[in-house]
């Protein structure tokens, strides 16, 4: 069984560009997460999707951040603009449901930004 | 929200001597703990989880044991392996019963296997 794949694995832009991550998540998972992963620091959740509906982005910087998910299954985290605090692995997870609470992670995407 | 510790941050063993991490959490209504398993520049990867109706849960070398009165929960690993050296994180959620799965995690303890 393919793992949750994530694309690009780094990305290095200048400050005040705009970014965009992507995610497939294991198949026949509903469930879908963006985490923010700080140095030596634990994940942070960013967005929760269950099939396409985000049903906890409470901690999404709406201002800059967007995500989607279209067909409940691939997403998109876009930031625009993008600043120097930024800079931080954005991982993507997924579980089978809402009623499957093991999360499976991505490699993530490592952002620097300039 | 959930609030979840880790103690120490750093630990250094030798290899094969036994390691052991604390978690302390703050939500009573949390009922679903995993731990993570993160090497240098890659996934986290769960090793173990347990659950509110479960006091202990062993894998091999890995357990992992649950008091929630005190509202903590610890992994042990014995028989220490070089490559067990990574960070690892614990968590804390309410769970599917509450349709809420956000995972609160601690920041992870650093574990050195000296060989």
């Amino acid at each position: 069984e393919a793992g949750v794949v994530q694309s690009p694995r780094y990305k290095i832009i200048e400050k005040k560009q705009p970014v965009a991550f992507w995610c497939n998540p294991i198949s026949g998972h509903n469930t879908l997460y963006w985490y923010l992963q700080n140095l030596g620091q634990g994940p942070e959740l960013l967005i929760r999707y269950e099939n396409e509906e985000a049903v906890d982005d409470s901690q999404l910087p709406k201002d800059r951040f967007s995500a989607e998910r279209l067909k409940g299954v691939d997403s998109t985290l876009k930031i625009q603009p993008a600043e120097l605090g930024d800079s931080a692995v954005y991982l993507c997870a997924s579980s089978h449901d809402y009623q499957g609470e093991t999360q499976y992670f991505g490699p993530g995407t490592r952002l620097l930004v300039l | 929200g959930e609030n979840v510790e880790q103690h120490p941050s750093t630990l250094s063993v030798q290899e094969g001597d036994s390691a052991v991490i604390k978690c302390t959490y703050s939500d009573s209504a949390s009922n679903y703990f995993p731990w993570y398993k993160q090497e240098l520049g890659k996934r986290p990867q769960l090793i173990i989880d347990i659950r509110s109706n479960v006091g202990e849960k062993k894998d091999q070398r890995i357990a992992v044991t649950l008091n929630k009165t005190a509202k903590h929960f610890s992994l042990h690993i014995t028989e220490t392996q070089p490559e067990d050296s990574a960070v690892y994180f614990c968590a804390a959620s309410r769970g599917a019963h509450y349709g809420n799965n956000r995972l609160a995690f601690g920041k992870g303890n650093q574990v050195v296997v000296i060989p």
